[in-house]
């Protein structure tokens, strides 16, 4: 069973950083791509960043592009995000996914997220 | 930055057919995917590779493609059909991806 667990998230000040991390099992994580989906509570949801199989090819949302970097860690199964600069509109539920595919496509599986508030 | 295009809302009666909407230029030369979202919970996929349903997804919820316009249909609509639904698919190039803004659907 494909299981997703974020972890990581909190309350941090403007400019701060912190990192996200997602524990996966019941598949390997190296062998499909990987992303990280956000949601403002009571909006939509917004797609961050993700790497293909190959953790060669990542990308981001424009929102988050040279703040954000995405990254694995293959031995312990293990998505991260570590975010730089943060800013009160990156405060949202954090959703690590499974994609379907080895290359970027779409959201198989989803975590329960984890929050981020950016507040001073 | 390229944008899916869904109505916010749709409301239908029980056992009435609900149609969604999701339009967007690329969406012609790229896989388009649906999600689920109730209440409280995380999104659930529900359609994939434009009208494939991962298993155990009912065969009420289907959907097809004409143009730039994907639709999601929903037959003899269920009161634990009222939810968020979200397209999804990529740029025309695959650089990234996108969801369309939801609809959030009403059972009267």
């Amino acid at each position: 069973e494909v299981n997703l667990v974020e972890s990581g998230g909190g309350l941090v000040q403007p400019g701060r950083y912190l990192t996200l991390s997602c524990a996966a099992s019941g598949f390997n994580i190296n062998n499909f791509a990987m992303h990280w989906v956000r949601q403002v509570p009571g909006k939509g949801l917004e797609w961050v960043s993700g790497m293909d199989w190959t953790s060669y090819n990542m990308a981001y949302a424009d929102s988050v592009k040279g703040r954000f970097t995405i990254s694995r860690d293959n031995a312990k199964n293990s998505l991260f995000l570590h975010m730089n600069d943060l800013r009160p509109e990156d405060t949202a539920l954090y959703y690590c996914t499974k994609d379907g595919s080895a290359s970027r496509q779409f959201f198989q599986y989803w975590g329960q997220g984890t929050q981020v508030t950016v507040s001073s | 930055s390229y944008e899916l295009t869904q109505p916010p809302s749709v409301s239908v009666s029980p056992g009435q057919t609900a149609r969604i909407t999701c339009s967007g230029d690329a969406l012609p030369k790229q896989y388009s995917f649906w999600y689920q979202q109730k209440a409280g919970q995380a999104p659930t996929l529900l359609i994939y590779k434009d009208n494939e349903r991962p298993s155990g997804i009912s065969r009420r919820f289907s959907a097809s493609r004409s143009g730039t316009t994907v639709t999601l249909t929903i037959t003899g609509v269920q009161a634990e059909d009222e939810a968020d639904y979200f397209c999804q698919s990529s740029d025309a190039i695959g650089a990234y991806q996108v969801f369309g803004g939801g609809t959030t659907l009403t059972v009267l």
